[in-house]
């Protein structure tokens, strides 16, 4: 498969907990996004990467929010001390400059 | 501030029927504008996306349509199919690619058979 990857797919965890997700770009993609969708509306952008450097990041991207693409390949997104309103699918996507953005699978969050 | 406006919310068509879904924009800088499908529990995927110098695209049974003037776009789905039924999704963007594209809130599509 040489689509988007996210892992885990699925992830429950205590409000206050802190967890991290992963995401696998297409190979030759040098941009990398991190969306945000909560149900019944549409994804909502939370950064972007273009290579190892984070281009932009929105103010939905809390101080608890931290993303990484160390070697410009793999991405991570890590929520610090979860909240409730965490509870959403975090959607990565890929694209080369310019191009098509491809989105993985998502990993769903759930606070309890 | 939603800066896409998408409707119908919900949509409910024939098998053959054609589906027509809107959006809008207020952002005159947006210059690329894809439409997403997005099954239950999966990632969207892109179904197809123009750019404004052109009015009309069409990729087998998928057309969009441009309205520059009046800042307006729709997906049209010819000869629906029970396959079809999925929520779908327009989204702009400002810089001609994929770079912090805005959404809109989605159509459920239901293709009854």
């Amino acid at each position: 498969d040489t689509g988007v990857s996210q892992d885990p797919r699925h992830k429950i965890t205590k409000r206050g907990q802190n967890v991290t997700f992963r995401c696998d770009p297409i190979s030759e993609h040098n941009r990398l996004y991190w969306y945000r969708q909560t149900l019944g509306q549409g994804p909502e952008f939370l950064t972007y990467f273009q290579n190892e450097a984070q281009l932009e990041k929105s103010r939905l991207l809390s101080d608890r929010f931290s993303a990484e693409r160390p070697k410009g390949s793999f991405s991570t997104l890590e929520i610090q001390r979860t909240e409730q309103g965490d509870s959403a699918m975090y959607l990565c996507a890929s694209s080369l400059i310019g191009g098509e953005a491809f989105f993985g699978q998502g990993t769903r969050l759930t606070v309890v | 501030q939603q800066q896409v406006k998408q409707s119908p919310q919900s949509l409910i068509v024939q098998k053959g029927g054609i589906s027509i879904i809107n959006c809008a924009y207020e952002n005159t800088a947006f210059d690329y504008f894809p439409w997403y499908q997005q099954f239950p529990g999966k990632g969207p995927a892109l179904l197809i996306a123009i750019r404004p110098d052109v009015s009309e695209k069409k990729e087998g049974r998928f057309t969009i349509s441009f309205n520059k003037s009046a800042k307006q776009f729709s997906l049209h789905i010819m000869d629906s199919q029970p396959g079809d039924s999925a929520t779908y999704f327009c989204a702009a963007s400002t810089q001609g690619g994929s770079e912090k594209l805005v959404f809109g809130k989605g159509t459920k599509l239901t293709v009854n058979p």
